[in-house]
């Protein structure tokens, strides 16, 4: 595969159920990130890693807890969420070890829907 | 904290015609600005990036400027075909204390009628 993957495409769960979206880039980029995006509002960042450490955090509630075990994979658990929870969560990553001046290559993201 | 406005509207034009698209920024002068062109339930594609230092940048049928004065991008795609109908975003970047980050205008939406 190429670019970046996410999986699941599509996720229902309940507000007591605890889930994990996955995210993994083929690029050998040096920084990945999760972001929220809910209808017509603008793509909210919620996590930054740079060379596997997190550099950023947007004031993200606790029930969602990141995890980079390597460059090229992204974790975003969830647990407890709320229905204002649901939205499209998309990952990226970048060549560069901050996004500075770097593009951002996204992949399709996963549709989560909390109910 | 930077404040970037899109079109909120859509914008619906006919095909072979010139799509020009605003994005206006407040509280910051960024080093350089992104657009991005986004379909429905799709992650957001790369377009072109810009530098302040840079007036226009061009490629193929798309052109950008930067006006740092203004605090204003425009974007352009000429010659139109429906295959352009998408939302396209800008996005600045943020400075923090171990680099930069994005931040993405809401977008606007374009669709380009036969």
């Amino acid at each position: 595969e190429t670019g970046v993957t996410q999986t699941p495409r599509h996720l229902v769960m309940g507000m007591t159920n605890k889930k994990s979206l996955k995210c993994e880039q083929h690029l050998g980029h040096n920084a990945m990130y999760w972001y929220k995006q809910s209808a017509k509002k603008p793509l909210e960042l919620m996590f930054v890693y740079s060379l596997e450490e997190r550099v950023e955090n947007n004031s993200v509630p606790s029930r969602f807890s990141p995890e980079c075990p390597n460059s090229s994979h992204l974790f975003l658990h969830l647990h407890t969420l709320q229905p204002e929870d649901s939205a499209l969560y998309l990952c990226a990553s970048s060549q560069g070890p901050s996004g500075r001046d770097n593009e951002q290559f996204f992949g399709p993201g996963t549709r989560l829907t909390v109910l | 904290s930077q404040k970037i406005e899109q079109n909120s509207e859509a914008l619906n034009i006919q095909e072979g015609k010139t799509a020009t698209l605003t994005c206006n920024y407040t509280n910051y002068s960024p080093a350089y600005l992104q657009w991005y062109r986004q379909d429905p339930g799709r992650g957001p594609v790369f377009l072109l990036l810009i530098r302040e230092n840079e007036k226009e940048k061009r490629k193929e049928r798309l052109k950008v400027t930067f006006d740092t004065t203004l605090k204003q991008s425009l974007f352009h795609i000429t010659a139109s075909q429906p295959a352009d109908s998408a939302t396209y975003l800008c996005a600045l970047e943020e400075i923090y204390n171990q680099g930069g980050k994005l931040i993405f205008g809401q977008g606007t939406e374009l669709s380009v009628k036969p």
